[in-house]
Order: structure tokens, then C-alpha cells, then sequence
């Protein structure tokens, strides 16, 4: 257990459908990134928050996903319209600092499934 | 813009032997470098990471790595695998003075371990 908990574990829902999945972080991580794992491949890079700002999107951050941080504290992650190829493992990980030495901790991981 | 490539998709060992799975990256500068693993359906855990100084590091689990710049490697050994080392194992870079400092991960290479 990293400290880093994402809920829900396990997500199930109809194309077309709205999803929303949680991050709640290490308290003290003004840093926090969200990836997508797709099934046999390593995490590919979402988005980053630094405290509550959004700073860096990827080219994979469609317009129907959007991400929040209020506060600076958990963070959010919803996809609009969901389609199958979002089925997907979306992880969460946090960090501190503003560098890049300090490790990143990742979270258990949504899964999400488009049926 | 950096990659990692893993050239093992599957590597199977039996309980005791030596372990080394390989890293390559690609990086103009020198690269912040981390192993994580993976066990079935959770997060990833950090083994090790390397960022400056002694080519050899030591991580976790009897986890050790080699970073070597003339062949932009990162491979990861063990010298006696246990059952429980069975996962997926990630190789990824960080680069400096990114921003965000994204982690660009490879594909992985699962482990398999014969009792």
C-alpha cells in the first residue's frame, strides 16, 4: 500500500455512458499525475497537476476526458461519452516536490470496462 | 521526446536461477531511470531508481540495476529469483528540467517462475 487510494476499483459501464473515478493522493504530494494502461503496454502519460492547477495535458486527453484537483487535494477524473476504447486500467500517482528526483506513487488502479 | 524499449515481452526462470531483464532508452540528456512492478491487477511499486552518481544501484527485494551510458541501458538483475518475484516489471525514464516530469514507461516484460 503506497498511501495513494483510487476508488472505484473496478468500473463497469455501457458505451455512451458518463464515468467518473477518484484520486485521493499522500497528503503531502503537491503532485499528481494520471495514466492509462491499456492491456499489454505500460502507462502512457495523461495529465499533471501541480496543487490545484492543471499544468501539462497529453495528445491522449481527449475532449471528452476531463480532469480536476479543487484544492489541491484529490483529484478527478471523468470521460464523457464513453466509447470501447477507453476500457483501460487509470492509474493515479503523486509525488513531492517540484523536480524530477523524488519518487512517484502510484495508486491501485481503476479499471474500467466499455461494454 | 523519450522511449523506453523492452525487448522481452515474457521471460520465464526457474525458482533460484539469476535474472536479468533488459532496458533500453532513448534520451538526450542524462535520464532520470526507475524499474517498477506490477503485480496482477494492482499498481505499480517502485523497485529502484537512478539519477546520478554510482552506475550500480540497489533497490528492493534483492532488486539491483546497471545503468550504462555508452549502451543507454537500464537492465535489472537478481541473483536468485523467489516464486513471489512472478509480475510484470516496467522500465521507465523521467527527463530533466521537463516541467512536469512525466514518466515515459516501455511495454513491460512479464515475469513467470518455475517452482
Amino acid at each position: 500500500d503506497t498511501g495513494v487510494s483510487q476508488n472505484p476499483r473496478h468500473k463497469i459501464t455501457k458505451r455512451g455512458q458518463n464515468v467518473t473515478f477518484r484520486c485521493d493522493p499522500i497528503s503531502e504530494h503537491n503532485r499528481l499525475y494520471w495514466y492509462r494502461q491499456t492491456l499489454g503496454q505500460g502507462p502512457e502519460f495523461l495529465t499533471y497537476f501541480q496543487n490545484e492547477a492543471q499544468l501539462e495535458k497529453s495528445r491522449l486527453l481527449s475532449d471528452r476526458f476531463s480532469a480536476e484537483r479543487p484544492k489541491g487535494s484529490f483529484s478527478t477524473l471523468e470521460i464523457q461519452r464513453t466509447e470501447q476504447g477507453d476500457s483501460a486500467m487509470y492509474l493515479c500517482a503523486t509525488k513531492t516536490g517540484t523536480g524530477g528526483l523524488e519518487t512517484q506513487y502510484f495508486g491501485p488502479g481503476t479499471r474500467l470496462l466499455v461494454l | 521526446a523519450q522511449s523506453v524499449t523492452q525487448p522481452d515481452i515474457h521471460i520465464t526462470v526457474s525458482e533460484g536461477a539469476s535474472l536479468e531483464l533488459r532496458c533500453n532508452y532513448s534520451y538526450g540528456a542524462t535520464p532520470y531511470l526507475f524499474w517498477y512492478v506490477q503485480s496482477p491487477g494492482q499498481g505499480l511499486q517502485l523497485l529502484l531508481k537512478y539519477f546520478s552518481g554510482d552506475t550500480l544501484v540497489q533497490g528492493i527485494k534483492g532488486f539491483e540495476a546497471e545503468f550504462k551510458r555508452s549502451q543507454s541501458s537500464f537492465n535489472l538483475r537478481k541473483p536468485s529469483v523467489h516464486w513471489s518475484d512472478a509480475a510484470e516489471y516496467f522500465c521507465a525514464v523521467g527527463a530533466q528540467g521537463a516541467g512536469s516530469y512525466q514518466l515515459t514507461f516501455g511495454k513491460g516484460t512479464k515475469l513467470s517462475v518455475i517452482p
